[in-house]
């Protein structure tokens, strides 16, 4: 079957305005995660969606970042007031169930001159 | 202290040899440990996971972990230029049970024809 989508798989922005990232999950997994890696750095856990639970955001780095999963399906991660540091590669990964490994979709590289 | 360390590397073998990348983490009660390679340019592929003390072997690929240590590895036997990548460690569990993993930098693995 198909594995994880997003898209854009590229994101050229202005520092100041929002973007919307998209993943779309491998069908009939429950469990969805939101990373990002930036250069020379490892990935970094942002947030996670379980089912109807409410989402672990334990990782947003600042109020600028927001998510959500519509239909316990696709999710969206917002940045609002983009800035430099936000550049980095949003990684989307689902599992079924968290227990189980994930699996990771190709990426959005944001770039935010 | 980093949760997840890895050696950087570059770690260098011969094409035919056995590559050994090690990782060590710092939450004794992790319960899940997997293995990632990542090519340049392109997202995590899940290689191996392992969640009971001992080995665990799949193909050229040997997972090993001592939870005692808080060490796991991978062994790599009859290594391919096509092996060449970064290897990512992850851990779950612990304080963050049943939900994000947690990644070391990584390890960059090349193999010489």
């Amino acid at each position: 079957g198909a594995g994880v989508s997003q898209s854009p798989s590229n994101k050229v922005t202005e520092k100041g305005k929002d973007v919307e990232l998209r993943c779309d999950p491998i069908s009939g997994h429950t469990a969805l995660y939101w990373y990002r890696q930036s250069l020379g750095q490892g990935l970094e856990f942002l947030i996670y969606f379980q089912g109807n639970s409410a989402p672990d955001k334990s990782g947003l780095p600042s109020d600028r970042f927001s998510a959500e999963r519509t239909g316990g399906s696709v999710s969206t991660l917002t940045i609002q007031r983009t800035q430099q540091e936000d550049s980095a590669v949003y990684l989307c990964a689902s599992s079924f169930g968290t227990a189980n490994e994930q699996f990771f979709g190709p990426g959005t590289r944001l770039t935010v001159l | 202290q980093k949760e997840v360390e890895q050696n950087s590397g570059p770690l260098s073998v011969p094409e035919g040899a056995i590559a050994s990348l090690n990782c060590t983490y710092s939450d004794r009660g992790s319960q899940s440990f997997f293995w990632y390679r990542q090519y340049s340019g392109k997202s995590p592929e899940l290689i191996m996971f392992i969640y009971s003390n001992g080995d665990k072997e799949d193909g050229r690929f040997t997972a090993q972990l001592n939870k005692a240590s808080q060490y796991v590895s991978l062994l790599i036997r009859d290594s391919q230029p096509s092996d060449s990548a970064t290897y990512l460690c992850a851990v779950k569990g612990g304080r963050q049970a049943g939900t994000a993993l947690i990644f070391g930098k990584g390890t960059t693995l090349s193999v010489s024809s």
